[in-house]
């Protein structure tokens, strides 16, 4: 089983949808989680923190569920500015610094 | 402010050559991390270097070596290159090297072997 799994999709959604996306991790030790957002031949760029609290910014929100493994990314009221991959990150620690990305989420989203 | 920036942005080498790849980090990052992306995949982790020192490891063979500078800046090393070794190499700077804070990524050089 791979350490961080992402269904790679695609996910193709009309405009105005949402849209959910999982990541399991399985080594309970990690600590720190992210979701990236990459566009076609560019480099990953932040999308947001993960919180255990769960944590929102505008349109996206990120919950963190501990118990089970996974975290999650919520896209309210897609835009086609959207459409790109979702990599979620994992980092454990605790002497060395191991992160580890999933393959990622290819979003589509269509007029 | 200037963000992460890496050089060369391109590179074509043949195998069996050697080749070192450029980073420097954003500005009062301390922590550098190199990661080789290939097609369809999620970047995968190499080194972690903070404060010049080796903080974290992937599974990538000794032909993979890094250092980082006082100035925080790093290079990475690739020896005896191999078709395989072909990707999109990017560097990520964040402000220490506990994986508590955020990773900023460069463009990326992206090697092709031949």
């Amino acid at each position: 089983r791979k350490e961080v799994e992402q269904d790679p999709g695609p996910f193709n959604v009309p405009e105005g949808a949402t849209v959910a996306f999982n990541c399991t991790y399985s080594n309970s030790a990690s600590q720190s989680f992210f979701w990236y957002r990459q566009d076609c031949r560019k480099e990953p760029k932040l999308l947001m923190s993960v919180y255990s609290s769960g944590n929102e910014d505008g349109r996206f929100t990120a919950q963190l569920n501990r118990a089970s493994q996974y975290i999650s990314l919520l896209i309210r009221d897609s835009k086609l500015s959207d459409s790109a991959t979702y990599l979620c990150v994992v980092n454990r620690s605790g002497g060395s610094y191991i992160p580890t990305f999933g393959r990622g989420t290819s979003l589509i989203v269509h007029p | 402010d200037a963000g992460v920036t890496q050089s060369p942005t391109h590179l074509i080498k043949t195998r069996g050559q050697q080749v070192t790849l450029r980073c420097s980090p954003i500005s009062g990052h301390k922590s550098v991390s190199w990661y080789q992306q290939v097609l369809g995949q999620g970047p995968q982790f190499i080194f972690q270097y903070y404060e010049k020192e080796e903080r974290g490891r992937g599974n990538f063979p000794d032909r993979f070596s890094a250092r980082q500078f006082p100035n925080y800046s790093s290079e990475l090393n690739v020896n005896a290159l191999l078709l395989g070794d072909s990707a999109l190499y990017l560097c990520a700077s964040s402000l220490d090297g506990t994986g508590s804070y955020e990773q900023y990524f460069g463009p990326g050089t992206r090697l092709t072997v031949t």
